[in-house]
């Protein structure tokens, strides 16, 4: 089956500019999450979907991160305006958790989107 | 706090040993999940393991087995037989909530020798 699909790969923007990603999960899973991974430190949750709710969003920087995910499948992550400390990889996770014993379900990643602020 | 501490921030390994990678956890949930994920430097994390708190027996899959210590809090990954293509940033996460949503230990880079 086909993986968790993200983009850009990389990307270079100036503080004070606004930046977007894309992320396409894996077919049929209704959760999605996005993380932000700062080099050297674990991922962090910023927001996490179930189809195309919210289930939770309370680490992310509402005043310049916003996230959306039209229908339940797409989802895009923007930051507006960047600041030199959102530079981190950002990740796409997706989970079928709505399976029963949906405690054992692992997540599956995309390759993230790399993202220097100069 | 929910915590997930991974005390070794790097570790050479001569290829063919075994490794063991340590990760310790803090929780007062009866039930809660661990999972080992490896993170090579294309970036993509890759799951590699899971151990379920009620589980009776410790987790294995393939070269991979989790050394599970529930009094003593401990989850450590156990690879059996390193490769080179071992070498990767291995994390320890804790699934807890009704969101089951991961905790992140900030991770061990291994570097397997030749």
């Amino acid at each position: 089956e086909a993986g968790v699909a993200q983009s850009p790969r990389y990307k270079i923007i100036e503080k004070r500019q606004s930046v977007a990603f894309w992320c396409n999960p894996i077919s049929g899973h209704a959760t999605l999450y996005w993380y932000q991974q700062i080099l050297g430190q674990g991922p962090k949750l910023l927001i996490q979907f179930q189809n195309n709710g919210v289930v939770d969003d309370s680490q992310l920087p509402k005043d310049r991160f916003s996230a959306e995910r039209l229908k339940g499948v797409d989802s895009t992550l923007k930051i507006q305006p960047a600041k030199l400390e959102d530079s981190a990889v950002y990740l796409c996770a997706s989970s079928s958790l709505t399976k029963k014993g949906g405690e054992r379900e692992k997540l599956f990643f995309g390759s993230g989107t790399q993202l220097s602020v100069l | 706090a929910q915590k997930i501490t991974q005390t070794q921030p790097g570790m050479f390994v001569q290829e063919k040993e075994a490794v063991t990678l340590d990760c310790t956890y803090d929780t007062s949930d009866p039930s809660y999940g661990l999972f080992w994920y490896k993170q090579p430097s294309s970036g993509e994390m890759i799951f590699l393991i899971y151990q379920g708190s009620y589980d009776q027996q410790n987790a294995t899959e393939g070269r991979y087995s989790l050394n599970f210590q529930k009094a003593r809090k401990s989850a450590n990954l156990v690879i059996s037989a390193s490769q080179l293509g071992d070498s990767a940033m291995y994390f320890c996460a804790m699934r807890r909530g009704s969101n089951y949503q991961l905790i992140w230990g900030a991770g061990t880079k291994l570097i397997i020798k030749p």
